[in-house]
């Protein structure tokens, strides 16, 4: 089936460095999938950060940005000067999946941002 | 205001017992979802819907129960709970794109 796979946390940056969190996926039942990144502050529910939907483009929210490559069907998330405040947990994730309306999640990254 | 809403926001349950998780959307989305976030395993889906009346089975849907009564409501049975069932549980909607709009979570522990 459709799966997606994300960079292993927790990955600890020091506060003004660069960022990158590695997102590679497989989907077998559409060619296109459409592409998600979603965060989860600590203390709050998990909300999209940014979405792409068609391949070549890139996407951005809050510094961070992912461009959709469908060469290396990867959607890695960058960052070129990280804060404190976006210390979080990071979902790269695909949809539809598998011939459904599901959508398929990575396992999250866990990002420390040191002061 | 919030688009999506679940209750209760947090349940203690013991061993053996019904739970009943709801969630509310006022985003008139067709779709809707119940995950579990554990660590070490990210989102899980158990349950998803398509629409009023539908319910189909996710990726982990053993203990689970799923009703989609209405459009706005989608619930999640636990009929016979277990301490493996521990977890946070998240519900959501999605649109048309498949972008998910999430609940603030349920915090479930069974004793």
């Amino acid at each position: 089936g459709d799966s997606v796979t994300q960079t292993e946390g927790p990955v600890t940056v020091s506060e003004s460095e660069s960022l990158i969190i590695n997102c590679t996926y497989s989907a077998t039942s559409i060619a296109y999938p459409n592409l998600f990144w979603y965060v989860r502050y600590p203390g709050e529910g998990l909300q999209l950060l940014l979405k792409v939907i068609t391949a070549g483009q890139k996407g951005s929210s809050r510094g961070f940005e992912a461009t959709y490559n469908k060469e290396t069907t990867s959607f890695h998330l960058q960052k070129a000067s990280v804060q404190e405040s976006d210390s979080a947990v990071y979902y790269c994730a695909l949809g539809p999946a598998s011939n459904t309306n599901k959508v398929v999640f990575g396992t999250g990254t866990r990002l420390q941002v040191l002061p | 205001e919030a688009a999506v809403t679940q209750s209760p926001r947090n349940k203690v349950a013991v061993t053996g017992g019904k739970v009943t998780l709801s969630c509310n959307q006022t985003n008139n989305h067709n779709n809707m979802y119940w995950y579990r976030q554990d660590t070490g395993h990210g989102l899980r889906l158990i349950h998803y819907s398509y629409g009023a009346g539908s319910t189909e089975k996710g990726d982990i849907p053993d203990g689970y129960k799923a009703s989609r009564p209405s459009q706005e409501n989608f619930s999640l049975i636990l009929e016979l709970a277990t301490p493996s069932q521990t977890s946070v549980y998240f519900c959501a909607s999605g649109d048309l794109s498949y972008e998910q709009y999430f609940g603030p979570g349920t915090r479930l522990t069974v004793l």
